[in-house]
């Protein structure tokens, strides 16, 4: 178990639709990363928050969003939802903001759109 | 920024063989390079990382090394076991990110 949880497990929604996933990270850590895995591809970075601010973006689309809290909680917000949307989405955490920081996964959130 | 090759994409050996996988990067200011476990269903978990101010870590049958003249650093498994099946994620970071393999899928037989 590496601390990150992230809900909900699994998600299924219809095209054009808004989810919200929601990731806590370890505790202590001040950085969360977004990834984006497809069906047998690798790891996709979205973006990344430091303390409540956006530190880097990657190949994240403008449907997509994502917002870190006081709490350090962070959420990613993706809407009009198509179908290659569909994928794993994992949230890391790391103890700061260097991209040497060792990354730590969370079980990640299974998003299916029909 | 940060190309990083992994190679084979599939492996597949018997139990209690070694697994080698190698991955090559670009960056010259990369300096640390973890590698992750992903088994199915589950977030990938580091197994072991290296900084470039050594060129080997080990830890029980698991062992990295890195050439940083030649940019490449290699994951190998001895006496691999079958709970060793898994896709195999190499990484490399320094400056502005951490950049991810395409992931090797190993798979022990028993």
């Amino acid at each position: 178990d590496s601390g990150v949880t992230q809900t909900p497990k699994h998600l299924i929604t219809a095209t054009g639709q808004r989810v919200t996933l929601r990731c806590s990270p370890r505790s202590g850590d001040l950085s969360v990363y977004w990834y984006q895995q497809s069906l047998d591809q690798g790891l996709q970075f979205l973006i990344q928050y430091y303390n409540g601010e956006e530190r880097a973006k990657g190949n994240i689309l403008e449907r997509f969003s994502a917002q870190q809290f006081p709490d350090l909680h962070s959420e990613l917000n993706l809407s009009s939802l198509e179908l290659g949307d569909s994928a794993l989405y994992f949230c890391a955490s790391s103890a700061l903001s260097g991209s040497t920081d060792t990354q730590y996964f969370g079980p990640g959130t299974r998003l299916t759109v029909l | 920024g940060e190309n990083v090759e992994q190679h084979p994409s599939t492996l597949s050996v018997q139990e209690g063989d070694s697994a080698v996988i190698k991955c090559t990067y670009s960056d010259s200011a990369s300096n640390y390079f973890p590698w992750y476990k992903q088994e199915l269903g589950k977030g990938p978990q580091l197994i072991i990382d290296i900084r470039s101010n050594v060129g080997e870590k080990k830890d029980q049958r698991i062992a990295v090394t890195l050439n940083k003249t030649a940019k490449h650093f290699s994951l190998h498994i001895t006496e691999t076991q079958p709970e060793d099946s898994a896709v195999y994620f190499c990484a490399a970071a320094g400056g502005n990110d951490m950049r991810f393999g395409a992931g090797t899928r190993l798979t022990v037989k028993p």
